[in-house]
């Protein structure tokens, strides 16, 4: 299957920092990609929706000034956390919608801790 | 609006078992797609298997496989002669055709295969 990547893997900041987190889809054009948020031993959030080339999509309750999300190119979105608390520790996931066949993979997540 | 339960939370089998997953679905769309997914420990999601509201067919891959049935909203998931290695966390999940490809996760189930 398509390959969709994060980078990083894992980060740990500082309260009050900013974190970029990269999605790649590697083999694929993705037009779309989903944002997921996972707490310990709990589902998967959707937090927002981009389109390659638009703003993002937003969940209801998801701060859209603190979790920036840039589309810019069909392979990478990028989704900053911006001014870290701790309450913000969580795992993040991207998910990647192929152009070409709709299918959709996810990458393998990043885990952000915020001390 | 679309809905997915996991009612068990935790399941514990012996190595060899058998054991069945629920995963209960609403939605008011009449095409949607259905998803189980495996989470290991790593984190990274893992896919099982992707199935369309017009298939009804059950579904076998080896040791898995999968019941679906619309006139009870279920898309349940049974694992047959269990390994250890099956220890992780199962999620269903249900994507509507007119939400873009938004999927909706179940609360997810641990499982646990003990030797």
């Amino acid at each position: 299957g398509a390959v969709v990547s994060q980078h990083p893997s894992w980060v740990i900041c500082k309260s009050g920092t900013s974190v970029k987190i990269e999605c790649r889809s590697l083999d694929f054009q993705a037009t779309t990609m989903f944002w997921y948020r996972q707490f310990p031993k709990q589902s998967l959030m959707l937090m927002a929706t981009s389109n390659e080339g638009s703003k993002a999509t937003y969940e209801q309750g998801v701060e859209k000034d603190k979790f920036l999300i840039n589309h810019a190119s069909l392979t990478l979105s990028t989704l900053t956390v911006t001014s870290a608390h701790p309450e913000d520790s969580s795992f993040y996931i991207c998910r990647g919608r192929a152009a070409e066949s709709y299918e959709q993979y996810f990458g393998p997540g990043t885990r952000l801790t915020v001390t | 609006a679309q809905k997915v339960t996991q009612a068990q939370t935790e399941i514990s089998v012996v190595e060899k078992e058998d054991v069945t997953l629920d995963c209960v679905y609403e939605t008011r769309d009449t095409t949607y797609y259905l998803f189980w997914y495996k989470q290991p420990p790593s984190g990274e999601l893992v896919f099982l298997i992707r199935r369309n509201s017009f298939d009804e067919q059950n579904e076998i891959s080896g040791r898995y496989s999968w019941n679906f049935q619309k006139s009870t909203s279920s898309f349940n998931f049974t694992i047959t002669a269990s390994q250890v290695v099956d220890s992780a966390v199962y999620f269903c999940a249900l994507s509507e055709a007119a939400s873009g490809s938004r999927l909706t996760f179940g609360e997810g189930t641990q499982l646990t295969v003990n030797p």
